[in-house]
């Protein structure tokens, strides 16, 4: 399964771009690259995914590299409540079946 | 749609007692599965369901079973707890159809087992 790597924290200034990144360098063809976050200590919360193109969505934006073996999740106006855990999970196949796996992810930080 | 609704919200248990987590979703969602998050932690897969009848382990599976007797309904037992199953526990389910569906999470359960 292929694994990913992002900064364990990071602080943004309220109103400014959020850009987080995320590594995923043994990412095969055909797996996707899916962005939770988790406010405090809720469920995680879907934000966007992508295969090789760039998304965007009325949460974020999503740019890919060329190669996939990087992403960043972008917040174009990040406020005080995307204070909050940001995963970046590569969606694996096992044996046809389908199975997330989560990292420990980056701690954004907005601040006032 | 209610989503995904997890029971109880929180439970105390002793080394060695048993109890079954309850998960539900009223979404028609082929794929679900349980998660638990230590603290400080990232979320770590358990058991997954791709339909009713179809279980299979995750990264964590050990002292935990599930079976998946309908669409809706995906408990979670713990057989004996241990202490080291003290954790937040989140239920989760999507679609599977396209293949790029995102998961709807349940609010969690808070074990402690002393």
């Amino acid at each position: 399964d292929a694994k990913t790597t992002q900064p364990p924290s990071m602080d943004c200034a309220e109103g400014r771009a959020a850009n987080l990144p995320c590594n995923h360098s043994t990412i095969s063809g055909n797996e996707y690259v899916y962005w939770y976050r988790q406010i405090h200590s809720q469920g995680p919360q879907y934000i966007i995914h992508g295969l090789k193109n760039n998304e965007t969505n009325e949460m974020a934006s999503l740019i890919i590299t060329e190669d996939r073996k990087s992403s960043t999740l972008i917040l174009p106006h990040a406020t005080l409540r995307d204070t909050a855990v940001y995963y970046c999970i590569v969606r694996a196949i096992t044996s046809g079946t389908y199975k997330y796996i989560f990292g420990t992810g980056t701690r954004l930080k907005v601040l006032a | 749609n209610a989503g995904v609704t997890q029971t109880p919200k929180f439970q105390v248990l002793k080394t060695g007692q048993s109890m079954t987590l309850q998960c539900a979703q009223d979404m028609n969602h082929e794929y679900m599965s349980w998660y638990r998050q230590d603290p400080g932690m990232g979320l770590r897969l358990i058991h997954y369901s791709v339909g009713a009848g179809i279980t299979d382990q995750g990264e964590v599976p050990n002292g935990y079973n599930v079976s998946r007797s309908t669409t809706e309904d995906f408990p979670l037992r713990l057989l004996s707890a241990a202490p080291s199953q003290t954790s937040v526990y989140f239920c989760a389910s999507s679609k599977l159809a396209g293949r790029t569906y995102e998961q709807y999470f349940g609010p969690g359960t808070r074990l402690t087992v002393t």
